[in-house]
């Protein structure tokens, strides 16, 4: 059974940070790995899409890197502000399957 | 493109009432919709998989009789909590595939707010 972990679950820094955001999942055998942004009591925005053949994707400040054999995404913000306040969800989807498997978040605060 | 939205966006109702949340693709026809289930600071967990004109597959642990997807038509799914209690007050979010697209995509609606007194 897939798991997603994400760490830390909560993460607070000032505005202009470089900061990470780290996903591990169980099981290599994936599909293709996403990063969503979740605000409060809302609805998700996808954010990147690594297909399990990428290694990463890159959308402005986001850069997303895949390591599907050591089952480890990271999420890479530059220059945060305040803005991307917000939790951050990976979720993976496995191979055969349509199913997301969604990991716990991590809830970011940028501080201006 | 590819907005789902859901209605209603937050309900309080008695305990013992049953609830109905639609999921509505607006500019898209989708061939399967997903629905979530939310518990506050908990990530999402899939419930059900629902195809249009066919019984919804639920996930382990979801009962059926008490969480009914209908999915009648490429635009239109609807999920209705049947006598609901407390513990299922929770915040429920659907997702639609594009019909034809890759089956990897799905598009999230903006959530429900369910609260169950």
């Amino acid at each position: 059974k897939q798991e997603v972990t994400q760490i830390p679950a909560a993460l607070s820094v000032p505005e202009g940070e470089n900061l990470v955001l780290n996903c591990s999942f169980t099981d290599s055998a994936i599909y293709n790995l996403q990063w969503f942004r979740q605000d409060p009591g809302k609805g998700l925005t996808s954010l990147l899409l690594i297909q399990s053949s990428q290694r990463e994707q890159t959308s402005g400040r986001l850069n997303a890197s895949l390591d599907k054999s050591s089952g480890r995404s990271t999420l890479y913000i530059a220059a945060s502000q305040p803005g991307d306040s917000a939790t951050y969800l990976c979720a993976v989807m496995n191979t055969g399957f349509q199913k997301l498997v969604f990991g716990t978040g991590t809830r970011l605060l940028v501080s201006p | 493109g590819a907005v789902v939205s859901q209605h209603p966006s937050r309900v309080i109702c008695k305990s013992g009432t049953s609830v109905k949340i639609e999921c509505r693709s607006l500019d898209f026809q989708a061939t399967t919709m997903f629905w979530y289930r939310q518990f506050p600071k908990q990530s999402l967990m899939l419930m059900a998989t629902s195809n249009e004109g066919s019984k919804a597959t639920y996930e382990q642990g979801v009962e059926k009789d008490k969480f009914l997807i209908n999915h009648a038509s490429l635009t239109l799914s609807t999920l209705t909590v049947t006598s609901a209690h407390p513990e299922d007050s929770s915040f429920y979010i659907c997702s639609a595939s594009i019909a034809g697209a890759r089956q990897e995509t799905q598009y999230f609606g903006p959530g429900t707010r369910l609260l169950v007194l």
